[in-house]
């Protein structure tokens, strides 16, 4: 039982790239959600999604997309990168509310 | 949107000390989390209080509530070097028919415990 794995778990990027960043879980969880955390500014929500197929804005969206095909995947996509976004992401999930479980995160710097 | 804050931003004991953390927050809300990062680790749940309680227990964690204040504290007894980590509150805002449910976190206290 790995939890909540996310890849990669490091990369730099150069402004206006692309990537994707892939969150897995293997708990059968209905919600997933992706964080980002800057120094100084605790975590803030990015995207978050509460079944398959769907998908909602959190407090900082912009730039970001995301996608749930899969129950257990939620995938973060960053279309043209900026260094605005040179941040560690955190992907969890969640049974149905309550208690979050977290990945290790991805460190990402933006050039 | 509403936010837990928490006090002090940093808090440095010795071990064997007790250690005392506090999150205010803003708006009603349906239950308070308290988790753990050690650094450059992903968070890690220590304890949930809902909205109707006033204090909840677990190993030396104790962690109280208080709504009429709109605050939370984290006791951590006997403080361990393993306990340095930082601690977030993170609110719950509701749970709308099992569609809706998001946290919100506050920016986090730093606590050194020196052996």
């Amino acid at each position: 039982n790995a939890g909540v794995t996310q890849t990669p778990k490091f990369r730099v990027l150069k402004t206006g790239q692309s990537m994707t960043l892939l969150c897995a879980q293997d708990m059968n969880h209905e919600y997933m959600y992706w964080y980002r955390q800057d120094p100084g500014m605790g975590l803030r929500l990015i995207h978050y999604s509460v079944g398959e197929g769907t998908t909602a804005k959190g407090e900082v969206p912009d730039g970001y997309n995301v996608s749930r095909l899969k129950k257990q995947n939620f995938l973060l996509g960053l279309e043209s990168a900026a260094p605005s976004q040179t941040s560690v992401y955190f992907c969890a999930s969640s049974l149905k509310g309550g208690t979050q479980y977290f990945g290790p995160g991805t460190r990402l710097t933006v050039l | 949107s509403q936010q837990g804050e928490e006090d002090p931003q940093a808090l440095s004991i010795q071990e064997g000390e007790n250690a005392t953390m506090n999150c205010s927050y803003k708006t009603s809300i349906n239950n308070l989390q308290w988790y753990r990062q050690n650094s450059g680790r992903g968070l890690v749940h220590l304890i949930l209080i809902r909205s109707n309680e006033r204090e909840k227990h677990s190993g030396r964690l104790r962690v109280t509530l208080d709504t009429s204040k709109k605050s939370s504290s984290l006791l951590i007894t006997a403080s361990r070097a393993a306990d340095t980590a930082s601690y977030f509150c993170a609110t719950g805002d509701g749970y709308s028919g099992g569609s809706n449910y998001k946290l919100t976190f506050g920016k986090g206290t730093l606590l050194t415990v020196n052996p």
